[in-house]
């Protein structure tokens, strides 16, 4: 079974704060996601990463930067931790388009993160 | 804009009752997928569908696929309880140089006896 860890469950950081989530997949998937989850708005990708070392900005990468120095790792950093970051991040993970039929995404437990 | 559009996006049901689900979305795709989110959980893959005609069925939902008409859906029969949760239909489209998905906003689901 793919397994895709996420390194907390709950987080509180304060307000200017530099935070760091981890995700670790065991699959050897090429595509690693972070994914922010709010009520009314669906999930909503912040950044993604096809490659060790390459990233692509999703739909909402203000305020964040990722990091991948390794297949099996994928990190999420909010530079400044505001009040507004407070949401549901969710990772995800999945097999390179150009080598499967099937991309479907597998996901992480989520990391609930409260700024106050 | 690339959109994906669920409806409704809050079902209340009765035990017993059949139902759909739709998915419609924007742009050219033949791979979509469904999942489930229990409250306060992750997602959970329940069916993928990767081509135009593509039906998958597990216990009382069936998931089908038409890419003509960009629309996908989830039939439930017979709900039961334990089928309260939000689906989601996620849509793979090509992004810069790779394929990612994009979802609908979810569809949450109340089955009540």
């Amino acid at each position: 079974d793919v397994k895709v860890t996420q390194s907390s469950r709950y987080l509180v950081k304060r307000t200017g704060e530099k935070v760091f989530l981890e995700c670790v997949q065991d699959m050897d998937h090429e595509n690693m996601f972070w994914y922010r989850q709010d009520p009314g708005l669906g999930l909503r990708l912040i950044y993604f990463s096809y490659d060790v070392k390459m990233k692509e900005k999703g739909d909402i990468p203000e305020g964040y930067s990722v990091s991948r120095e390794k297949k099996e790792r994928f990190s999420l950093i909010l530079e400044s931790a505001s009040t507004n970051q407070t949401s549901m991040y969710l990772c995800a993970s999945s097999l390179f388009v150009n080598q499967a039929r099937n991309t479907e995404a597998f996901f992480g437990q989520g990391t609930r993160l409260t700024v106050v | 804009e690339l959109k994906v559009e669920q409806n409704p996006l809050f079902l209340s049901m009765q035990e017993g009752k059949n139902y759909t689900i739709y998915c419609n979305y924007s742009t050219t795709s033949d791979r979509l997928y469904w999942y489930r989110q229990d409250p306060g959980k992750s997602l959970e893959s329940l069916f993928v569908l990767l081509s135009n005609g593509a039906v998958k069925q597990e216990g009382r939902l069936m998931a089908s696929l038409d890419t003509k008409a960009r629309l996908s859906t989830l039939h439930i029969t017979a709900a039961v309880h334990d089928l309260s949760a939000t689906y989601f239909c996620a849509v793979d489209v090509h992004r810069g140089s790779q394929g990612n998905l994009i979802f609908g906003k979810g569809t949450k689901l109340s089955v009540k006896p």
